[in-house]
C-alpha cells in the first residue's frame, strides 16, 4: 500500500522565519511527488518533482526531491502571514495518475 | 474559463436520503477524481475515472458510486447517506497523457444528520 507521511503535523512561526516542511513516501514504481497549498477552499498546485536533486523554485518557496532516501522538502523563506495554510504532499505511482496524499502540515505564521 | 465547478457548495442532508454531488470540468481532461477531506485524515480518494466510460475504486469507496457518461461530468452519488459521510468533498481532474498536476474544484461541504 502506498504511504505518504508529512512532518511536522503543525507548525507555528513568526513572520520572517524560514520553515522546512517534510514529506517521506513509500510507493511502488514512483512517478512524481506534488506539493499543494490549501487555504480556505481547494488545494492549489505548487510544485511537481520527478527527478532527484533538481530544485524547483517559485519566489520564496522551493522544493527538492531525494529519490534515494524517499523524501522531499518544501522550504519557505521570509514567511508572511499569507503563507498560513495547510501544505499537502502527494505522490503518483505506476501507470495511473491517482494521488496518494499525506495528512498535511498546518502552518500558522504570526505577525 | 471555469476550470472545475462543483455543486452544491454546501448541503445539510438527513440520514438515509440519496444525494448526488455534481462535478463538471471544461479543460477536456481525460481523468477525474473524487476525494473526501476530513480533519486529521487528509484527502482520501473515493473513486476515479481515467477516461469517459470507465471508473475505479479508490481508498474509501464504500457507500459511494460514480458514473462517467462523458468527458466533462463526474457525479458522485450517496445512495443512502450516513453521518460518517459528513465531510468536504473535492472533485479533481488531470490530463493523464502528460505527467501533470491534478486541478481541484472548490469543494462541497456535506453534513449528514
Amino acid at each position: 500500500e502506498d504511504k505518504v507521511v508529512q512532518s511536522p503535523l503543525s507548525l507555528v512561526v513568526h513572520e520572517g522565519d524560514t520553515v522546512t516542511l517534510n514529506c517521506s513516501y513509500e510507493v511502488t514504481n514512483f512517478r512524481s511527488l506534488l506539493w499543494y497549498k490549501q487555504e480556505k477552499k481547494a488545494p492549489t498546485f505548487l510544485f511537481m518533482l520527478t527527478s532527484s536533486g533538481i530544485e524547483k523554485k517559485s519566489g520564496r518557496l522551493s522544493s527538492i526531491l531525494d529519490k534515494k532516501e524517499l523524501f522531499s522538502i518544501l522550504n519557505i523563506t521570509a514567511t508572511q502571514t499569507g503563507d498560513s495554510a495547510i501544505y499537502l504532499c502527494a505522490v503518483t505511482a505506476g501507470a495511473n495518475s491517482k494521488l496518494t496524499f499525506g495528512k498535511g502540515i498546518t502552518l500558522s505564521v504570526r505577525p | 474559463i471555469a476550470g472545475i465547478t462543483q455543486a452544491p457548495t454546501s448541503q445539510i442532508l438527513a440520514a438515509g436520503r440519496r444525494m448526488t454531488l455534481r462535478c463538471t470540468q471544461d479543460m477536456r481532461h481525460n481523468a477525474m477524481y473524487w476525494y473526501r477531506q476530513d480533519l486529521g485524515l487528509g484527502l482520501r480518494l473515493i473513486h476515479y475515472s481515467n477516461t469517459a466510460g470507465t471508473t475505479g475504486k479508490g481508498e474509501v469507496p464504500d457507500g459511494y458510486s460514480v458514473s462517467r457518461a462523458n468527458t466533462d461530468d463526474f457525479p458522485l452519488t450517496l445512495a443512502s447517506a450516513v453521518p460518517s459521510q459528513t465531510s468536504v468533498y473535492f472533485c479533481a481532474s488531470s490530463d493523464t497523457d502528460r505527467v501533470t498536476e491534478q486541478f481541484f474544484g472548490p469543494g462541497t461541504r456535506l453534513t449528514v444528520l
